[in-house]
């Protein structure tokens, strides 16, 4: 069965430091999507993307994050400097054109910011 | 703006028991609605959604939800727990679009299942 990967699993880093998460979506599915869930509470909406662009974004999404389709299967989320209140599970999601909302998640990323 | 409320963040039931996971939902647009479950270690899989038509809608597992639009709610139920429900449960909603905006998903806080045997 297809399946949304993403890697790695679990990031360390350090406040101020860029991390790069990687998801590869569903090879036929178009829209793909960035949540966020921090410990204890909701999964946040963070962006979504289609046609190689952003078709929505949340006010978390600041100028510290960014999205890229680099080739034809990776989808990415940049951070450029992490911030302790970064951390959290990042859950990467991509659906198919004509089923609204039935989206496909991965695993999950999970971000630690010392 | 739409928004979500799960009653309740931890439910525990018997097996073979009821459950019942209530979910709430705002929004002043016509709205998708869904329910998710994440087992421990995974992502969220989804376990049905009611889009248009039947108001009553029946997923995986035995899972079915019923879309009340008077009372803004999206109830879901299982007539008897088992052991492999033990997980966390998501409502969720969103705009009744295909469209590539508008359609992101608004998830509720969750409701984590514990069953006894």
């Amino acid at each position: 069965e297809p399946e949304v990967t993403q890697t790695p699993s679990h990031q360390v880093t350090q406040m101020g430091q860029e991390v790069i998460l990687r998801c590869v979506p569903i090879s036929n599915h178009l829209y793909f999507y960035w949540y966020r869930q921090i410990l204890g509470q909701k999964v946040e909406f963070l962006v979504s993307f289609y046609n190689n662009e952003i078709s929505e974004k949340s006010e978390i999404f600041d100028d510290q994050f960014s999205v890229e389709r680099p080739d034809g299967s990776n989808f990415t989320l940049k951070i450029r400097s992490t911030k302790l209140e970064d951390s959290a599970m990042y859950f990467c999601a991509s659906r198919a054109v004509v089923l609204p909302g039935e989206l496909f998640f991965g695993e999950g990323s999970r971000l630690t910011v010392l | 703006a739409q928004s979500v409320t799960q009653l309740g963040s931890h439910v525990s039931v018997s097996e073979g028991a009821l459950v019942l996971l209530r979910c709430n939902y705002s929004s002043s647009v016509p709205p998708y609605l869904f329910w998710y479950v994440q087992y421990p270690n995974q992502g969220l899989q989804l376990l049905l959604k009611y889009t248009t038509g039947a108001t009553l809608v029946k997923g995986i597992n035995g899972f079915e939800a019923e879309f009340k639009k008077s009372e803004t709610s999206f109830h879901l139920t299982k007539p008897s727990a088992h052991m492999s429900d033990a997980a966390e449960y998501f409502c969720a909603v969103s705009r009744a679009t295909k469209l590539p905006a508008g359609n992101k998903l608004t998830f509720g806080g969750g409701t984590r299942v514990l069953v006894k045997p």
